[in-house]
């Protein structure tokens, strides 16, 4: 079964720091390019940041640079997001999620076909 | 960046009705559009990528349209289990992709 298992959320002061962590099953890992989405009522559907399959593209939300950090291990078949600085804007849901494609970030065909369950972060003080 | 606005914000819609939702880009993205639907409480679902392309495993009844800046995804017969919310995604850009605001199905 194809699977994304999400992990690392919860509850963070204003100006800390968390990591999240995606586990994938179930397809070749290393064939397709991830990203993180989030998610809150306040600004809807929101992508965060994308990564290629070899690690060599990535991009990031403008709302996020400079504070988030995306990576991946092939060998574990792991996608991370390393979030500091977090403030109350970037409470939300947070998704990961497999790409259609290769590569991203280049103009192209691509699309989300397997999203995780997603996991919660909570900025207050 | 490219800006995704859907219409409507939300619509209200009886089963069999065919109903008709529009993403407009603030730039022409060619064919890089995608359609998903998301119920309470659950991930997003890939219908259609690439425009016009049926995921597999997806019901007929939905079918995506359109090139550059304008794009519609349809629902032919509505059924009960498609009241939901519907998204669109933009993958052109090479800095930010995006997501329009969405658009609510529900019961009328």
């Amino acid at each position: 079964e194809v699977q994304l298992v999400e992990s690392g959320g919860g509850l963070v002061q204003p100006g800390r720091s968390l990591r999240l962590s995606c586990a994938a099953s179930g397809f070749k890992f290393d064939d397709y390019a991830m990203h993180w989405v989030r998610q809150s009522a306040r600004k809807g559907l929101e992508w965060v940041s994308g990564i290629s399959w070899n690690s060599e593209t990535k991009g990031y939300a403008d709302s996020v640079k400079g504070r988030f950090t995306i990576s991946r291990d092939n060998a574990k078949n792991s996608l991370f997001l390393q979030m500091n600085n977090l403030s109350t804007e970037d409470l939300a849901f947070y998704f990961c999620v497999k790409d259609l494609s290769p590569i991203t970030l280049v103009r192209g065909v691509g699309g989300f076909d397997v999203w995780g369950q997603g996991t919660l972060v909570t900025v207050s003080s | 960046d490219i800006l995704m606005t859907q219409s409507p914000s939300s619509l209200s819609a009886s089963v069999g009705d065919t109903v008709t939702i529009t993403c407009r880009s603030s730039q022409s993205i060619s064919s890089y559009l995608s359609w998903y639907q998301q119920t309470p409480g659950k991930a997003p679902k890939l219908l259609i990528y690439a425009a016009s392309t049926l995921r597999s495993g997806v019901p007929s009844r939905f079918s995506g349209d359109g090139y550059g800046t304008d794009f519609t995804l349809t629902i032919s017969g509505l059924q009960p289990e498609d009241f939901a919310t519907y998204f669109c995604l933009q993958t052109a850009s090479t800095r930010a992709l995006s997501f329009g605001g969405g658009t609510k199905v529900d019961n009328k």
